[in-house]
């Protein structure tokens, strides 16, 4: 049974400040990890998707990987009240790519 | 394109009722995924096509659960009889295969079965 672990939070951060997120994945052999935000009553959106160990920055977003620690992590710098919602880590392995995604982290983004 | 479409958006229904879901998937898409989220148990994928052939069903929680995918555009999720423990959202999601494998989802079904 692959699992994927997350914090359910909430993660209150003050607004400008850095907002982490961790994930923890069960399969060694994953290949594929993704982020996605859901917004309250909307649907997920894929916000970053990382491949190899490292760092993967896009705009306010950096997606950390550490295979060997079995570990990913969203970084929000500057955070928003619109960046407020759930995040959800989603870990895939070779061959189709089916993701198993994680219960999620609320975070909230106070002024 | 217009994403994928879901419908109906919001269904009430009684315990017992057959209670069908439907999803217009991305044009070109060749993936076509099924999922349930409650706060309990999170998102779970249930059923997942490939070029309209059912791939893997075992997130499928039993026998009163069925899905088809009759042509590339069109697939369905039945529940038959339904019942109040099956209230969730019930996300469709489409992708292709290649590049990011971005998952698009559509907006969601809410589902209350009374």
């Amino acid at each position: 049974q692959k699992e994927v672990e997350q914090n359910s939070g909430p993660l209150s951060v003050p607004e400008g400040a850095i907002a982490s997120l961790n994930c923890t994945y069960s399969d060694r052999v994953s290949q594929s990890f993704f982020w996605y935000r859901q917004y309250s009553g909307k649907s997920p959106e894929l916000i970053m998707s990382i491949y190899s160990n490292g760092d993967k920055e896009d705009g306010r977003f950096t997606a950390q990987l550490n295979k060997a620690s079995q570990y990913v992590s969203l970084l929000i710098r500057d955070s928003q009240p619109s960046d407020s919602a759930t995040y959800l880590c989603a870990v895939a392995s070779g061959g189709s790519y089916i993701p198993t995604f994680g219960r999620g982290t609320s975070l909230i983004v106070h002024p | 394109d217009a994403g994928v479409i879901q419908s109906p958006r919001h269904e009430v229904t009684e315990m017992g009722q057959e209670v069908t879901l439907r999803c217009k998937p991305i044009s070109g898409h060749d993936y076509l995924f099924w999922y349930r989220q409650t706060m309990m148990r999170g998102l779970e994928l249930l059923i997942y096509f490939n070029n309209n052939v059912p791939i893997d069903d075992s997130g499928m929680p039993e026998d009163r659960f069925s899905a088809k995918m009759p042509n590339a555009s069109f697939s369905t999720l039945k529940i038959q009889p339904s019942e109040p423990r099956d209230s969730a959202v019930y996300f469709c999601a489409s992708r292709g295969t290649s590049g990011t494998w971005e998952q698009f989802f559509g907006p969601g079904t809410r589902l209350t079965v009374l």
